[in-house]
């Protein structure tokens, strides 16, 4: 069974480091890309970012480049999501999902993780 | 960047009643490449459509998926108590980047 599991709820200060975790069950990690979103308190999903494991290509959207580093791990099967410096904005759910074909980022995201809840607050 | 705005951003019906959704986009879009999530509360979003009018699996055939060019729309036949959530179309003929449209609120009248 494909699953995503990741990692649990996180509070932080402002200006503080994270890294959030998505671990891949259940299909072959490296050949399918995973994207990142995020939906903000009150509002809709969001498009981050996203990585092929196989190879670690990586792409970002305008407002997320540099404000974010996605990468991963195929080893441990598991994709992450980091910030160096958390602004209180970063506060939201973060979803990471794989897009549904072997190696084509366009095509549908058909599983996704649970989220991880960020909370940023001084 | 594809925009997507879709309309209503709330909805409010009763169960049994029919559900139409629709979705817009600032450009053309092949077919192939719009899809439609639905998304609970404290839940992961769910693939219900893609390539337009194509159901995932597992998917109730009460929902089906509509369109072309820049017009596409969701409908939900006849409303059940579980489908009032909110839905989100996607595009993913230029990804990256992906975009989603804001959603669309399906409340109970």
């Amino acid at each position: 069974e494909v699953q995503l599991v990741q990692s649990g709820t996180e509070v932080r200060k402002p200006g503080e480091s994270l890294k959030i975790s998505c671990k891949g069950f259940g299909y072959s990690f490296g050949s399918y890309w995973i994207d990142w979103v995020r939906q903000m308190p009150g509002k809709g999903l969001e498009w981050i970012g996203i990585i092929y494991p196989g190879d670690s290509d990586t792409r970002y959207s305008p407002s997320a480049q540099g404000q974010v580093t996605i990468s991963a791990d195929t080893s441990s099967n598991t994709a992450y999501l980091q910030w160096n410096s958390l602004k209180a904005s970063d506060t939201a759910m973060y979803y990471c999902a794989r897009h549904s074909l072997n190696g084509d980022y366009s095509s549908p995201q058909d599983y996704w993780g649970q989220g991880t809840l960020v909370t940023v607050s001084s | 960047e594809i925009v997507l705005t879709q309309s209503p951003d709330t909805l409010s019906l009763s169960p049994g009643e029919r559900a139409t959704l629709s979705c817009r986009a600032s450009q053309t879009i092949s077919s192939h490449y719009l899809a439609w999530y639905q998304h609970k509360p404290g839940q992961a979003p769910r693939l219900l459509i893609y390539g337009t009018s194509n159901r995932a699996a597992g998917v109730p055939d009460r929902f089906s998926g509509s369109g072309s060019g820049t017009d596409f729309g969701l409908t939900i036949s006849s409303l059940e108590p579980e489908d009032f959530a909110v839905y989100y179309c996607q595009q993913y003929v230029n990804s990256p980047p992906i975009t989603f449209g804001q959603g669309t609120r399906l409340e109970i009248k």
